[in-house]
């Protein structure tokens, strides 16, 4: 099975402070997506990376960046956390499947807390 | 743009009840795939089901059963007898066909609660 791993279930920072998220997956995957879930909101896109070093903004990336320097991993980062970014945020690979098909899968999130 | 509308934001059940919930896509792509998520309490997101544009067949597994219809771009899930663990959050999603429109444009999700 394809496996997302983000490092941190739960994370606490501080206003202010440069927080990393860490998404690996271990299937050569080039696609991978940030996506940051509010009650209400639904998952909304924050980026996207096609290969490494590659990257696209997503409907709300004000605020972060992301990082890809290796295939497998896909770092999401809060430049200056503030009070606003304390949301749930889900890393997710997309893979081929037959027939031109393909699928997506998910990470178990990183709920993180700016205080 | 794609836009995924999940109207309610919350339904309650009694056990054994059918349930219903409603998905409204919005795309300009030819070509697209359509899914549908369970997220319970713990947190993870749950594959349920993908449909591709061109294939409007219904689906059905068990006690779910998917209604893909075209006409009014519309991809509701229905539970029969619905039981206390499938209480959980369900989001609708969508994915272009080609290039960068291939991320998911997930709805708002729709919470559902079903007591015993």
């Amino acid at each position: 099975d394809v496996k997302v791993t983000q490092s941190s279930r739960y994370l606490v920072k501080r206003t202010g402070e440069k927080v990393f998220l860490e998404c690996v997956q271990d299937m050569d995957h080039e696609n991978m997506f940030w996506y940051r879930q509010d009650p209400g909101l639904g998952l909304r896109l924050i980026y996207f990376s096609y290969d490494v070093k590659m990257k696209e903004k997503g409907d709300i990336p004000e605020g972060y960046s992301v990082s890809r320097e290796k295939k497998e991993r896909f770092s999401l980062i809060l430049e200056s956390a503030s009070t606003n970014q304390t949301s749930m945020y889900l890393c997710a690979s997309r893979f081929p499947q037959t027939g031109g098909r393909y699928g997506y899968t998910f990470g178990s999130g990183t709920r993180l807390t700016v205080v | 743009a794609q836009k995924v509308t999940q109207a309610q934001t919350e339904i309650s059940v009694v056990e054994k009840e059918d349930v219903t919930l409603d998905c409204v896509y919005e795309t300009r792509d030819t070509t697209y795939y359509l899914f549908w998520y369970k997220q319970p309490p713990s947190g993870e997101l749950v594959f349920l089901i993908r449909r591709n544009s061109f294939d409007e067949q219904n689906e059905i597994s068990g006690r779910y059963s998917w209604n893909f219809q075209k006409s009014t771009s519309s991809f509701n899930f229905t539970i029969t007898a619905s039981q206390v663990v499938d209480s959980a959050v369900y989001f609708c999603a969508l994915s272009g066909g080609s290039g960068s429109a291939r991320q998911l444009t997930f709805g708002s999700g729709t919470q559902l609660t079903v007591l015993p």
